[in-house]
């Protein structure tokens, strides 16, 4: 079964400063998608950023951007310039399809990130 | 403005009650899912329909049973919870494709459920 662990429950940054957020996962499978997704506290779950498993370059999304590393198994996401609205819970997911054709995400525990003024 | 809505916003209920959560999608997806998000646990899938059709049940207990009428409407509903099931409640969609192509899923706010 996948797994996706993220270790770091809390982080803080300050505004305007970088910060990277941790991802690591189990698979055996060779084709999958990763994901990132924000969570504010008005509870909506939002895509930040997502990359497929067989493209070696990292995607980027204006501030966002990631580091795969697919031999690593790891899937770290770096926030630049750091916003005050920034701040929220990243879950780090793992995608791949059923049988019957849907997808099936995993997630992580979630990291509860901080912007500091 | 989120293309996915999901009602109540919050419920509380008695573990004898009955209650429904609702979903509607208005972005013309073909495939919802209902995840369960408890504290300091990641998100746990419960069911997903694709085409209306239920592709997936993850071992959720009887006492949760989904119904989707129509690609556009997910409900959930809810009969002798257990305090345990306290929790947020996702609905999301996404656009299934086929082949071996996965397009991101989009969620709603979910429900605040507390079991008395």
């Amino acid at each position: 079964a996948q797994t996706v662990t993220q270790s770091q429950p809390e982080m803080s940054v300050q505004e305007a400063e970088t910060v990277t957020l941790s991802c690591t996962y189990d698979t055996s499978e060779s084709d999958y998608y990763l994901f990132w997704y924000k969570q504010p506290p008005s509870r909506q779950m939002i895509l930040v950023i997502r990359q497929e498993a067989y493209k070696q370059q990292n995607a980027t999304e204006n501030r966002f951007s990631v580091n795969f590393q697919k031999a690593a198994k790891s899937f770290s996401l770096k926030i630049s310039d750091s916003q005050l609205g920034d701040a929220a819970m990243y879950f780090c997911a793992y995608s791949t399809l059923l049988q019957g054709g849907s997808e099936k995400l995993v997630f992580g525990k979630g990291t509860k990130l901080t912007v500091n003024p | 403005e989120t293309g996915v809505t999901q009602t109540p916003r919050h419920l509380v209920m008695g573990m004898t009650n009955k209650k429904s959560l609702k979903c509607e999608q208005h972005l013309g997806h073909n495939a919802m899912y209902w995840y369960k998000q408890s504290a300091k646990k990641p998100l746990e899938l419960m069911f997903v329909y694709n085409f209306k059709e239920q592709t997936e049940n993850n071992s959720v207990p009887s006492r949760f049973s989904p119904e989707c009428p129509n690609s556009s409407h997910l409900f959930l509903h809810l009969h002798t919870l257990q305090p345990e099931d306290s929790a947020l409640y996702l609905c999301a969609s996404s656009q299934e494709e086929g082949g071996s192509s996965i397009q991101p899923q989009h969620f709603g706010d979910g429900t605040r459920l507390s079991i008395l």
